[in-house]
């Protein structure tokens, strides 16, 4: 079974700043891919990043980085320069055949 | 852009109806899921198929069933729904490694 665990349930960050999300995670699969998603309020989710376990190279995009640690099963999110259109709930997420998600953590952007 | 498209945005039905839930997409991906979101537990897997008219139970699909009768179509059913069945459900889709989700439909059951 594959597990993820998000232990912020909330989290705040001011306009501007840096912040981290994080996550850990179970598996036993050797193949498998990491997700962050992005849930706005009332809005459609969308993928915000990707990671494929055999790359040791962290994933970017844009002001979206990971900070994986495959050994520590860890794969946080950082976002830099928060804007306020990054308020939402953030869901990691494991993948291979089927899916496993946590339970999200709340950004909160103060302007 | 891949495009998944759920039939309803907001439902209200009553305890003992039976409700459908439809979901399309349009990139001829082969795997589909249904989730219920709920507040503190994230998404939970409810059913998900791999190919038409095939059908694999998630982690709780106890008083739900589904229909896949074409590639690009995937309902959830409710049987008799009851309150508990409350709730945020997303539907779904991918090709390869990554999920591509639907707006969601929230689900009241009085």
């Amino acid at each position: 079974a594959q597990t993820v665990t998000q232990s912020q349930p909330e989290m705040s960050v001011q306009e501007a700043e840096t912040v981290t999300l994080s996550c850990t995670y179970d598996t036993s699969e050797s193949d498998y891919y990491l997700f962050w998603y992005k849930q706005p309020p009332s809005r459609q989710m969308i993928l915000v990043i990707r990671q494929e376990a055999y790359k040791q190279q962290n994933a970017t995009e844009n002001r979206f980085s990971v900070n994986f640690q495959k050994a520590a099963k860890s794969f946080s999110l950082k976002i830099s320069d928060s804007q306020l259109g990054d308020a939402a709930m953030y869901f990691c997420a494991i993948g291979g055949n089927q899916f496993y998600f946590g339970t999200g953590t709340s950004l909160t952007v103060i302007p | 852009d891949v495009k998944v498209t759920q039939s309803s945005r907001y439902l209200v039905k009553r305890t003992g109806e039976k409700v459908f839930l439809e979901c399309v997409q349009d990139m001829d991906h082969e795997n589909m899921f249904w989730y219920r979101q709920d507040p503190g537990l994230g998404l939970r897997l409810i059913y998900f198929s791999y190919d038409v008219k095939m059908k694999e139970k998630g982690d709780i699909p106890e008083g739900y069933s589904v229909s896949r009768e074409k590639k690009e179509r995937f309902s959830l059913i409710l049987e008799s729904a009851s309150t508990n069945q409350t709730s945020m459900y997303l539907c779904a889709s991918t090709s390869g490694e990554t999920q591509y989700f639907g707006p969601g439909t929230r689900l009241l059951v009085l």
